[in-house]
């Protein structure tokens, strides 16, 4: 069962362009959503959270929107960079005793590809 | 100076053979984990160890094992190979196991991962 789904496995955007990756979920208890991010050949890195008591988080050139009517999620990267590109994994985390780093959900990563 | 760091980076191994992965942080991280990425790209949650205390993945067969001798390693051992088990498993730790409401205070630190192929 797919709880967190990025339908999108792949995006290609222009530098300097905005770039768009969107992600959705199902379970209504998700109440913390993370984004991670990939190179090839490392590990992920944590890149910016938001809980479901607000509807932007703003990071420099990132920011995260939640629609929780909708259930759905995306990160805004502007402009973009070629070093953005990467893969970039969606998560999500329940509240009360599942409110923990071993109770994430990822999705299945969009990999983009930002074009110099 | 890696934070986590495992090895090998790849195993190529035959179906049926015992091997081990490990891992090592020098964070100060009181909680580790193994996650495995298949084929699919889903990247799921093994095993969690805090203070001792491991959480398991109820969907992870028995022939996975986690080992800890201290705080900083956590090592997996898997027996009986089998061709599904091929996938890319991280290394992961994190200050704590959980983290308080509406602030994410302790992320993820992930290895660079351990592309193990069964043949």
């Amino acid at each position: 069962d797919q709880q967190v789904k990025q339908n999108s496995p792949s995006l290609s955007v222009q530098e300097g362009r905005i770039s768009i990756l969107n992600c959705d979920y199902t379970n209504s208890m998700f109440d913390y959503f993370l984004w991670y991010k990939k190179y090839p050949a490392e590990g992920p890195t944590f890149l910016i959270s938001i809980s479901s008591i607000k509807d932007k988080n703003e990071d420099g050139r990132f920011t995260v929107f939640l629609n929780k009517s909708a259930k759905h999620l995306s990160l805004h990267i502007v402009p973009s960079q070629p070093g953005d590109s990467a893969v970039y994994f969606c998560a999500a985390s329940g509240v009360g005793t599942n409110f923990g780093n071993e109770k994430l959900t990822f999705g299945t990563g969009t990999r983009l590809t930002i074009i110099p | 100076d890696t934070a986590v760091s495992q090895t090998p980076k790849y195993l190529v191994t035959q179906m049926g053979n015992d091997k081990s992965i490990k891992c090592e942080q020098n964070l100060g991280h009181d909680t580790m984990y193994w996650y495995k990425q298949d084929s699919k790209k889903f990247l799921k949650i093994m095993f969690s160890y805090n203070n001792k205390e491991l959480i398991i993945n109820e969907t992870v067969p028995n022939r996975f094992s986690p080992k800890s001798p201290d705080k900083a390693h956590l090592n997996l051992h898997i027996n009986s190979l089998e061709l599904g088990d091929s996938a890319v498993y991280f290394c992961a730790s994190s200050q704590e196991k959980s983290f308080p409401p509406f602030s994410y205070n302790s992320p993820l630190h992930f290895g660079n991962g351990t592309r193990l192929t069964v043949t």
